[in-house]
C-alpha cells in the first residue's frame, strides 16, 4: 500500500526566504506526482504536475523536482510571499487508471 | 486550464435531510470523477470514484447507500448524502479527470456541509 509523507506539517518563514516542503512515498513505481495548494474552506488548486520520465517541474517561482528511485519530491519556492501561505499537498498516482494517494499536507504561513 | 465546478459551497440543514451535491467540468470530459472528504486540519480521504456510465467503485467503510453517486454524463457527476446526521458535517471535494492519462486531475473548490 502507498504512503505518502511530508515534512514538515507545518512551517512558518519571514517574507522573502527561499523554502523547500519535501514529499516521500513508499513505492517508488508511481506514474505521476502532483502538487497542490489549499486555501482555507477551499478546494485544491494544482500547482504542478510532474510525470515519472520526468525529474523536475518549473512554474514562476515554483519547481518541484522528482526522485523515483529514493521515493521523493520536493517543492522549492522562491522569494515566499504571505500570498504564498497555505496548505501545500502532494500526491502520487501509481497508474494511469489509479487514484491518488495524498500525504498529510504542509501548512505553510509567510509572515509579512 | 481546466475548471471544476461545485455546487453548492455550503449547506446548513437539519438532521434527516438528504442533500445533493453537483460537480461540474467546465472544458473538458470527465471520464472518472472522484469524490473526497475531509476533516479539519486533515488530507483528503477518498471517499468513491466513478467512471460515466457505470456504477461508483466505494472505498473501504464508506457506506454505498449512504453517499449516492450518479456520474451520468461526462461533465456531471452527484454526491447526495441521504438522511444527513450531524457526523456526516464535514467538507467534500470532487475531483475530475480526462481522459489523457497524463493531464493532472482537477479540484472542485469543495462543499462545506453542516448537519444541525
Amino acid at each position: 500500500k502507498q504512503e505518502v509523507t511530508q515534512i514538515p506539517a507545518a512551517l512558518s518563514v519571514p517574507e522573502g526566504e527561499n523554502l523547500v516542503l519535501n514529499c516521500s512515498f513508499t513505492d517508488s513505481a508511481i506514474y505521476n506526482l502532483q502538487w497542490f495548494r489549499q486555501d482555507p474552506g477551499k478546494g485544491l488548486t494544482s500547482l504542478l504536475l510532474i510525470q515519472s520520465s520526468q525529474r523536475e517541474q518549473t512554474s514562476g517561482r515554483l519547481n518541484a523536482s522528482l526522485d523515483k528511485s529514493s521515493g521523493r519530491s520536493t517543492l522549492y519556492i522562491a522569494a515566499s510571499q504571505p500570498g504564498d501561505s497555505a496548505t501545500y499537498l502532494c500526491a502520487v498516482r501509481l497508474g494511469a487508471g489509479n487514484m491518488l494517494t495524498f500525504g498529510g499536507g504542509t501548512r505553510l504561513m509567510v509572515k509579512p | 486550464g481546466a475548471v471544476v465546478s461545485q455546487h453548492p459551497s455550503w449547506v446548513i440543514c437539519k438532521s434527516g435531510t438528504s442533500v445533493k451535491i453537483e460537480c461540474r467540468s467546465l472544458d473538458f470530459q470527465a471520464t472518472t470523477m472522484f469524490w473526497y472528504r475531509q476533516f479539519p486540519k486533515q488530507s483528503l480521504m477518498l471517499m468513491a470514484t466513478s467512471n460515466e456510465g457505470s456504477k461508483a467503485t466505494y472505498e473501504q467503510g464508506v457506506e454505498k447507500d449512504k453517499f449516492l453517486i450518479n456520474h451520468a454524463s461526462l461533465t456531471l457527476s452527484t454526491l447526495t448524502v441521504t438522511s444527513a446526521h450531524p457526523e456526516d458535517s464535514s467538507f467534500y471535494i470532487c475531483s475530475a479527470k480526462g481522459q489523457t492519462s497524463n493531464q493532472p486531475q482537477h479540484f472542485g473548490d469543495g462543499t462545506r456541509l453542516s448537519i444541525l
